[in-house]
């Protein structure tokens, strides 16, 4: 079974540009998970998806969004790009959201500077 | 909301000791407590769990325990290896059940 697939991998932005980065889950799960992971300050949780519904939302501004597609591919979304946005964006997937009923299944992330 | 406090930060320790992390967390309602492991370059993966109905869960040398009351609960890792080496995560459950709440995190040094 094919694991979670996040692209792209890499990538460089500046200042006030906007960035999109794309999951795919593992088949069959339903809930994805969004994380941004900065040293010193571990994995800070973005939002919760499943089936479509954004049924979680953490600590972070407006200019974060996300949404899910029918086949349970994921994207999030930062507009005006700030240098304090670099960072790891991981993913992870799981049947029923990991808060509930067990184990978040994580991409390799992806890894955005912001010059 | 869920907010959760992970010590300490940084663990240095000699193979075949025994290493201790330490997790609070603030939600009543939460009832789910993984702890994820992230070897460097490489992905978080769960390593072991425990729900709030149980007080302790062991698997060969990690082992969890739960205090509910206190509202904290420690992973243990005994007989450590190099190759335990990696930053460690606890992580709670919000109320809502729909997402994991992680701690800072722990980098443990396992020393030959």
């Amino acid at each position: 079974k094919a694991g979670v697939t996040q692209t792209p991998r890499y990538l460089i932005k500046t200042r006030g540009q906007q960035v999109t980065l794309s999951c795919s889950p593992i088949s069959g799960h339903r809930s994805v998970s969004w994380y941004q992971q900065t040293p010193g300050q571990g994995l800070q949780f973005l939002f919760e998806y499943f089936s479509e519904t954004q049924r979680n939302k953490g600590n972070f501004p407006g200019r974060f969004s996300g949404r899910q597609f029918s086949n349970s591919r994921s994207e999030m979304n930062v507009s005006t790009l700030e240098l304090g946005d670099s960072a790891l964006y991981l993913c992870a997937s799981s049947t029923q959201g990991g808060g509930n009923t067990g184990e978040l299944f994580f991409g390799e992330g992806s890894r955005l500077t912001v010059l | 909301g869920e907010n959760v406090e992970q010590h300490p930060s940084t663990l240095s320790v000699q193979e075949g000791d025994s290493a201790v992390i330490k997790c609070t967390y603030s939600d009543s309602a939460s009832n789910y407590f993984p702890w994820y492991k992230q070897e460097l370059g490489k992905r978080p993966q769960l390593i072991i769990d425990i729900r709030s109905n149980v007080g302790e869960k062991k698997d060969q040398r990690i082992a969890v325990t739960l205090n509910k009351t206190a509202k904290h609960f420690s992973l243990h890792i005994t007989e450590t290896q190099p190759e335990d080496s990696a930053v460690y995560f606890c992580a709670a459950s919000d109320q809502a059940g729909t997402a994991l709440i992680f701690g800072k995190g722990t980098t443990l040094s396992v020393s030959s």
